[in-house]
């Protein structure tokens, strides 16, 4: 069973550069969430992505956009990068379900460096 | 939104040593995960528990959610246990947002 996969590993851009991450949800999840984690913080959430729409968005620009495919997969999109967006940037899957919340399983991470 | 808070935010260890990792929340919550996050960045699931105890060989967590705390024992610890551990929390709203605590950065020496 395959869990959370991202593309790229790693990733180097300059400053007004645009960027697209690719995140795959663990088999039988539906739900997939976008984190961004600057350098020892937590990770803080972007957006969450269910039925090919945004359920719910945090604090981001709107330069943070993303897409959902009819397989699940999703793509976070940063447009116009400034430096401040260097970060590892983390995708989360799940399976909504009616009763509330459900466990999160996380992708090993993309690593976006501005220049 | 809710805030949490870890502590202590760095702890040394001498390997076989045991350690208790605390997780602080302000409002009430629905569920509650701990990570495990490795040097190379990735977060590791190691318990999903809205309340009560639960164990996984030397690892043990116990959430008193009427408290609102969480507890993560590690013991006998291993170098392979080093890393930052993070509790996090959703919104009361369904399968929404994580929130992050600050992190507990645990370093073992051998």
């Amino acid at each position: 069973d395959a869990g959370v996969t991202q593309s790229p590993t790693h990733l180097i851009k300059t400053r007004g550069q645009q960027v697209t991450l690719r995140c795959s949800p663990k088999s039988g999840h539906d739900t997939v969430s976008w984190y961004q984690q600057a350098l020892g913080q937590g990770p803080q959430f972007i957006f969450q992505y269910y039925e090919e729409e945004e359920r719910q968005r945090g604090n981001f620009p709107d330069r943070f956009s993303g897409h959902q495919f009819p397989n699940y997969s999703s793509e976070l999109n940063v447009n116009a990068l400034l430096l401040g967006d260097s970060a590892l940037y983390l995708c989360a899957s799940s399976r909504l379900g009616l009763a509330g919340y459900n466990e999160q399983f996380f992708g090993p991470g993309t690593r976006l460096t501005v220049l | 939104g809710i805030q949490v808070e870890q502590s202590p935010p760095d702890l040394i260890l001498q390997e076989g040593a045991n350690s208790t990792l605390r997780c602080n929340f302000s409002d009430s919550v629905n569920n509650l995960q701990w990570f495990h996050q490795n040097p190379w960045g990735q977060l590791i699931n190691l318990f999903y528990i809205p309340s009560g105890t639960k164990q996984n060989g030397r690892l043990s967590a116990t959430t008193v959610a009427t408290e609102r705390y969480s507890l993560l024992y590690i013991s006998s610890s291993q170098t392979t246990d080093s890393g930052v551990y993070f509790c996090a929390v959703p919104s009361n709203f369904g399968n929404e947002k994580l929130t992050f605590g600050t992190g507990t950065r645990l370093t073992i020496i051998p």
